[in-house]
This record gives structure tokens, C-alpha cells and sequence, in this order.
């Protein structure tokens, strides 16, 4: 079965450069969540979208910005990076947002150098 | 907002034997319990997850009990097995998974 595609896996950055996260939910999957997990930590929630609108908002820096697609793809992009920036990003999708199961992608590992 | 603690942060169990983790949340109007399973460059895989109207849900060696009341819940693997090896996180939600708080994770080491 077709799982969460993240894109790139792997990004090395320098601080004050900009990225931009790829997340391809599952398909006819609807809501994208974003979440940020940093070495030894829980996943923490950043934002997320329903049918193509920002539907909640967690922790995510003013630096941070992020839609969602008209094919439900969603891009998260991250400016003025600074080396605490640096973590494992994921996206996760699921079917509505009512209690509804979530999957996960495989990460990108933003490195900050 | 929700506040989600999760015990132990490592346990080390021999294969065969059971192994419990347990999480409390803090607001009682949660009400969707996730638990996944996170293995070393992977992202979190959703094992089994409770909602607030069952007290208990079990698929094959994996189990999860709810107390409302207490406002804790727990996950229960049975005959342990070395690919049990993980960090397992609990999470809790009140709105579904837009607001969905993680526990900070349990390394789960299971010893051949």
C-alpha cells in the first residue's frame, strides 16, 4: 500500500539559508500534519491542513511557513534557519481529522550547519 | 493544553516476558489514544490506538487499556521478541489529530 512520501530524506543546510520539506499524504487522504522531532524527543506538532487549509497551529517558528496543494501535497518552508533548526521533520496524513488514524512518513533530516 | 507523561523513559525486558509503558494526559475532554512504534531512521508507525468510549483494545500481542477516571492509559506487549526493540511514544487528543500531544518516548530493549 502507497505510504507517506517526504522528500528530500537527507538536506544539509548553512544558517540564514532557506529549505523547503515535501510531504505526499496517502492517497485520498485529506489532512497533512507536520511535526518536528529533535534528538531524543517526542514528535513535536507544528501545523497541520484540511482540505487545503491551515486547520491548527502548534509551535511552529514565525520563520516557518507552510500550505497545502490542490493535489493535497503539502510544502513546509523553513527561512533564516538557524543551527537549532536542525531535526528530523515529519509529516503525517490521515483521512479527515477527526480521531482518525495518522501515518507517518519516513522523516527529512534537516541538518544545520 | 493537553500535557502528556510517559514511564519509564528505558526498559529492558528478557524475550518472552511482557513489558508495560504507561502515559497520564491531563485534560479529560482527550479522547483519542494513539500509540507508535518508532524504530532508529524511521518515522513513528501506529501499532494500535484506543478511543475514549473502550476501556481496553488488544491486536494479537499488543494491548491498551484506558482509565478515564484516572486519566491514564497503557500499552501492553506480551512474549516480547527482539524486533519489539523501539521507542514506543503515547499521545493523546481532544479535536483528533490536529492537536495530538506526544509523551516523550520509551526505549524498549528486549534482550534475546
Amino acid at each position: 500500500a502507497a505510504g507517506v512520501i517526504q522528500s528530500p530524506r537527507h538536506l544539509i543546510k548553512e544558517k540564514r539559508e532557506t529549505a523547503t520539506l515535501k510531504c505526499y499524504p496517502i492517497p485520498r487522504h485529506d489532512t497533512v500534519y507536520w511535526y518536528q522531532q529533535g534528538p531524543g524527543q517526542d514528535p513535536q506538532f507544528l501545523i497541520s491542513f484540511y482540505e487545503k487549509m491551515q486547520s491548527d497551529k502548534g509551535s511552529i517558528p514565525d520563520r516557518f511557513s507552510a500550505q497545502q496543494f490542490s493535489d493535497y501535497h503539502s510544502e513546509l518552508n523553513m527561512s533564516s534557519l538557524e543551527l537549532g533548526d536542525s531535526a528530523l521533520y515529519f509529516c503525517a496524513s490521515s483521512l479527515g481529522i477527526q480521531g482518525t488514524e495518522a501515518f507517518f512518513g519516513q522523516g527529512t533530516r534537516l541538518t544545520v550547519v | 493544553g493537553e500535557n502528556v507523561e510517559q514511564h519509564p523513559s528505558t526498559l529492558s525486558v528478557q524475550e518472552g516476558d511482557s513489558a508495560v509503558i504507561k502515559c497520564t494526559y491531563s485534560d479529560s475532554a482527550s479522547n483519542y489514544f494513539p500509540w507508535y512504534k518508532q524504530e532508529l531512521g524511521k518515522g513513528p508507525q501506529l501499532i494500535i490506538d484506543i478511543r475514549s468510549n473502550v476501556g481496553e483494545k488488544k491486536d494479537q500481542r499488543i494491548a491498551v487499556t484506558l482509565n478515564k477516571t484516572a486519566k491514564h492509559f497503557s500499552l501492553h506487549i506480551t512474549e516480547t521478541q527482539p524486533e519489539d526493540s523501539a521507542v514506543y511514544f503515547c499521545a493523546a487528543s481532544i479535536r483528533g489529530n490536529n492537536d495530538m500531544r506526544f509523551g516523550a518516548g520509551t526505549r524498549l530493549t528486549v534482550k534475546p
